[in-house]
């Protein structure tokens, strides 16, 4: 099985933009899709990305997704962060079972 | 619209079981998978499995297998999950989430095991 290694957290100002990279240690990440949830305090996580680049509806076009398969890596792109990002993102894909993967999850901090 | 509601929280000592439901409505029940994911206090999401409701056997983690089991009732468009032999730390927010490309997540049900 592989694992998904996301930093443990990251931190921007407001306005910048903010890359959280999620990393497959084994197979290729393009092999499964890849989703990606955000989750704030005492709350379910939701989905902002899903199927490596796809945003729900509701979701603001500041946040995309995309993989590299030279780094064999997912990324989550916030572009103009504010205060209302603050919150943990994790990635989740899936094995050659269906069984689902997830990565430990990066605290969101803007200052 | 689519809603998954989970049970309310629970305290059990070690050694128990605990049985989570989750009741859909907004679909068509029987037409979608539906995920069991937990989450410990102040840690990263984990998958238990996945369950059918329609029917057929259900799909655990490995580090689950023997010691959960999920089942469903199309009667009441609901699914269970029930964990036996409670330790400490499986002390989790417990999660049900259908699944669609974007997963509709329950609220969590919190499980405490105490002694």
């Amino acid at each position: 099985n592989f694992v998904l290694t996301q930093p443990h957290s990251v931190s921007e100002s407001p306005g910048k933009t903010v890359t959280i990279s999620c990393t497959r240690s084994s197979g290729s990440i393009a092999s499964n899709y890849v989703q990606w949830y955000q989750q704030r305090p005492g709350s379910a996580p939701t989905t902002v990305i899903y199927e490596h680049n796809q945003r729900p509806s509701g979701v603001p076009d500041r946040f995309s997704g995309s993989i590299d398969t030279s780094s064999n890596s997912a990324s989550l792109t916030i572009s103009g962060v504010n205060t209302e990002d603050e919150a943990d993102y994790c990635c989740q894909s899936y094995d050659t079972n269906n069984h689902v993967v997830f990565g430990g999850g990066t605290k969101l901090t803007v200052l | 619209q689519v809603q998954l509601v989970q049970s309310g929280a629970e305290v059990k000592k070690p050694g128990a079981s605990v049985k989570v439901s989750c009741k859909a409505s907004g679909y068509t029940f029987t037409s979608y998978y539906i995920h069991w994911v937990r989450q410990a206090p102040g840690q990263g999401l984990e998958w238990m499995g996945i369950i059918r409701p329609s029917g057929g056997s259900p799909n655990y983690a490995q580090r689950f297998q023997g010691r959960v089991t999920m089942t469903s009732d199309t009667s009441t468009s609901t699914v269970y999950m029930e964990l036996r032999t409670l330790r400490s730390d499986d002390t989790a927010v417990y999660y049900c989430a259908r699944a669609e490309r974007v997963y509709n997540w329950g609220q969590g049900t919190l499980v405490t095991v105490s002694s």
